[in-house]
C-alpha cells in the first residue's frame, strides 16, 4: 500500500517561511493534497497539485512536487500564528486518500 | 465550513455498546468516505460509498459497518465497542464524478469524537 512520511514537528517564528515536507511511495498518485487541521477541528482542504505539475502557487502557499523523487513540499510564506495547526499530506491512492502522520506547525510570536 | 455535517459532535459510551454516527454530505456530492483518527494509528481510511453502494474498503473492522441511504446521508455503526475504538471519526464527501481515478476532491466534516469508557 501507499506509504506517506512527514516530519512530526516544525517550529518557526512569526513572519518567517515554513516548509513542510512529505515523501510518498505510490507513483500512480494523480492528485496530491494538503489539508490543515486546527485543534479540535476537522480537516480543511488547503490546496492540491496535479501530478503533471512541478509547482503551484496560491497566495501565501507554494506547493512543489518532485515526481521523480516522490517528494512534495508545502511552503507557507510570512507564517502567522493562525497558521499553527497540523498539516497533512495526502496523495491519492488507488481507492482513497492516504494520509501522512501530519506535521505539527508551531508558530512562535 | 465545508458543507459536510456530522452528528453527534461528541459521544461517550461504555465498552460493549453500539453507536451510530451520522454524516450528511455536501449538497450534490454522491460519494461519502469515513475515516478514523486516533493518536496511535493516525488518520485511517475506513470505507467509501458512492450513490448508495459500497465503493472501497479500507481498514474497517468487522465490528463496524456503514451504509449510505437514498438521500445520500451515511451512517457508520460501531458495535461491541472497545477502549481502543476511542477516536475522532471523520466523514468526507466528494462529487464522485471521477472517483475511480482518484481525482475527486474530498471535503471533510468536523468529526465525531467517540470516547469509550
Amino acid at each position: 500500500g501507499e506509504d506517506v512520511e512527514q516530519s512530526l514537528f516544525l517550529s518557526v517564528r512569526e513572519g518567517d517561511s515554513s516548509v513542510i515536507n512529505c515523501t510518498y511511495t505510490d507513483s500512480s498518485s494523480t492528485y496530491l493534497y494538503w489539508y490543515k487541521q486546527e485543534p479540535g477541528a476537522g480537516l480543511q482542504l488547503l490546496t492540491y497539485i496535479f501530478s503533471n505539475m512541478d509547482m503551484k502557487q496560491d497566495q501565501r502557499l507554494t506547493v512543489l512536487l518532485n515526481k521523480k523523487d516522490k517528494h512534495l513540499s508545502l511552503r507557507i510564506a510570512d507564517t502567522q500564528t493562525g497558521d499553527s495547526a497540523i498539516y497533512f499530506c495526502a496523495p491519492t491512492g488507488r481507492r482513497a486518500l492516504t494520509f501522512g502522520s501530519g506535521t505539527r506547525l508551531q508558530v512562535q510570536p | 465550513d465545508s458543507g459536510v455535517t456530522q452528528t453527534p459532535k461528541h459521544l461517550i459510551t461504555a465498552t460493549g455498546q453500539r453507536v451510530t454516527l451520522r454524516c450528511s454530505p455536501r449538497s450534490g456530492d454522491l460519494s461519502v468516505y469515513w475515516y478514523q483518527q486516533s493518536l496511535d494509528q493516525g488518520l485511517q481510511f475506513l470505507i467509501q460509498y458512492y450513490n448508495g453502494e459500497e465503493r472501497a474498503k479500507g481498514n474497517i473492522l468487522e465490528r463496524f459497518s456503514a451504509q449510505q441511504f437514498p438521500d445520500l446521508h451515511s451512517e457508520l455503526n460501531l458495535s461491541s465497542l472497545e477502549l481502543g475504538d476511542s477516536a475522532l471519526y471523520f466523514c468526507a464527501s466528494s462529487a464522485g464524478l471521477d472517483s475511480r481515478r482518484g481525482t475527486d476532491t474530498q471535503y471533510f466534516g468536523p468529526g465525531t469524537r467517540l470516547t469509550v469508557l
